[in-house]
């Protein structure tokens, strides 16, 4: 079965400080992909990155990082020098195969960034 | 291009209705899943259509069906609303190619209130 574990419900953290955002996942797929949106309280979810299973390079995008590993199944989301727009709730995400239409969503954790 | 549209974006109905949604999806996106958002559930996967054809299913009763029309555009129909029907429907069209992955877009959600 396909599981994704947000383990942090909720974090609040003073600007400008660091803050990682934890995933677990669980799949028996080989080809999966792994994904971070975002959802402001307007409720849209805003897509932020995806990683297929075969690329565990980190990547980095302004504040924003991402490190992925297979060994320990996790995908985690670290954001540098945070800010107040950064408050949202995060859901990390899984999808099987290629095709991936079916998305199976954590819990999701709710950052908030105190001025 | 416009983003994925949504209408209408609140709905208030009583228990023992049926409710209809709707979505546009993005220009060229032939793939539309829809979600359900609960705060006790969180995000979960309802269905997929492809090319007018439910695709993927996810484990909600036979009261939530969906329909996809030739131009792409999907409609969801709930019939007797329960008060745990309550929750933003979110839906995601992507756009299917032969190869590589298909990345889904969100629209910005109705939410629903069941009285």
């Amino acid at each position: 079965a396909q599981k994704v574990t947000q383990a942090q419900t909720e974090i609040s953290v003073v600007e400008k400080e660091d803050v990682t955002l934890d995933c677990v996942y669980e799949t028996r797929d080989t080809t999966y992909y792994l994904f971070w949106y975002k959802q402001p309280p307007s409720g849209e979810l805003v897509f932020l990155i995806r990683r297929n299973s075969f690329d565990e390079q980190n990547e980095i995008s302004g504040r924003y990082s991402w490190n992925f590993q297979k060994s320990t199944s996790s995908f985690n989301f670290t954001i540098t020098a945070s800010q107040v727009v950064d408050s949202a709730v995060y859901f990390c995400a899984l999808s099987q195969g290629s095709s991936a239409s079916k998305i199976i969503f954590g819990s999701g954790t709710r950052l908030s960034i105190r001025p | 291009k416009a983003g994925v549209t949504q209408t209408p974006r609140y709905l208030i109905k009583t228990r023992g209705q049926q409710v209809t949604l709707s979505c546009s999806p993005i220009s060229g996106h032939r793939s539309v899943s829809w979600y359900q958002q609960t705060p006790g559930q969180g995000l979960q996967f309802l269905f997929e259509y492809f090319s007018e054809t439910q695709r993927n299913k996810g484990n909600f009763p036979g009261r939530f069906s969906g329909r996809q029309f030739s131009n792409s555009r999907s409609e969801m129909n709930v019939s007797t609303l329960e008060l745990g029907d309550s929750a933003l429907y979110l839906c995601a069209s992507s756009l299917v190619g032969a190869t590589g992955y298909n990345e889904q877009f969100f629209g910005p959600g109705t939410r629903l209130t069941v009285l």
